[in-house]
């Protein structure tokens, strides 16, 4: 089975802030992939960045990075200097073999002018 | 490029009633997915077809169904609706399906069902 959890039901900061969504992961497979996606309130789902179990490099993509991390099996996300326009929901999300794609329960952000 | 496209957008049923939802995925895209986002909770798998024939279920009653068309473009329906149907119903389109495959996932806008 395959499962993720997002513990963070709701946060909220002032903008500027940095903030860091948790995302944590549970599969049996060696071979799997990890999303994040943001669902801005007109509510179609935008996707952020993929990550396959044999890569385990962080990456910074302007104000996100991903933090990867096997031995916990944990895929966190960070915002820095948040902004305004990063309110959202944020759905981490798990790939493996054929099954479609397991999401997370959302953590919503809430970024305070 | 146009990206994945439902329709309705928005619908309002009665209790027993059936509905069927559109969508149409990414131009080249041969996988469909349905998801459920149900007020306040997270994304629900609901089907899964690639070329044409269904390639996986999740744990949802058989009053909900589908189909993928040749054109790859696919139909959700649900029959006897109840009250706890009411939701975003998402559709997401991928072009790689195959064992393994990474399945970047690119979502429609939804169609927001409403049952009275």
């Amino acid at each position: 089975a395959q499962k993720v959890t997002q513990a963070q039901t709701e946060i909220s900061v002032v903008e500027k802030e940095d903030v860091t969504l948790d995302c944590v992961y549970e599969t049996r497979d060696t071979t799997y992939y990890l999303f994040w996606y943001k669902q801005p309130p007109s509510g179609e789902l935008v996707f952020l960045i993929r990550r396959n179990s044999f890569d385990e490099q962080n990456e910074i993509s302007g104000r996100y990075s991903w933090n990867f991390q096997k031995s916990t099996s944990s895929f966190n996300f960070t915002i820095t200097a948040s902004q305004v326009v990063d309110s959202a929901v944020y759905f981490c999300a798990l790939k493996t073999g054929r099954r479609a794609l397991t999401f997370g329960s959302g953590t919503r952000l809430q970024v305070q002018p | 490029e146009a990206g994945v496209t439902q329709s309705p957008t928005h619908l309002i049923k009665t209790r027993g009633q059936q509905v069927t939802l559109r969508c149409s995925p990414i131009s080249g895209h041969t996988s469909v997915y349905w998801y459920q986002q149900a007020l306040g909770l997270g994304l629900q798998f609901l089907l899964w077809y690639d070329e044409g024939e269904e390639r996986n279920r999740g744990n949802f009653p058989p009053r909900f169904s589908g189909r993928q068309f040749p054109n790859y473009s696919s139909e959700l329906n649900v029959n006897a609706l109840e009250l706890e149907d009411s939701a975003l119903y998402l559709c997401a389109s991928s072009l790689e399906s195959g064992q393994g495959a990474a399945g970047e996932l690119f979502f429609g806008e939804g169609s927001r069902l409403t049952v009275l």
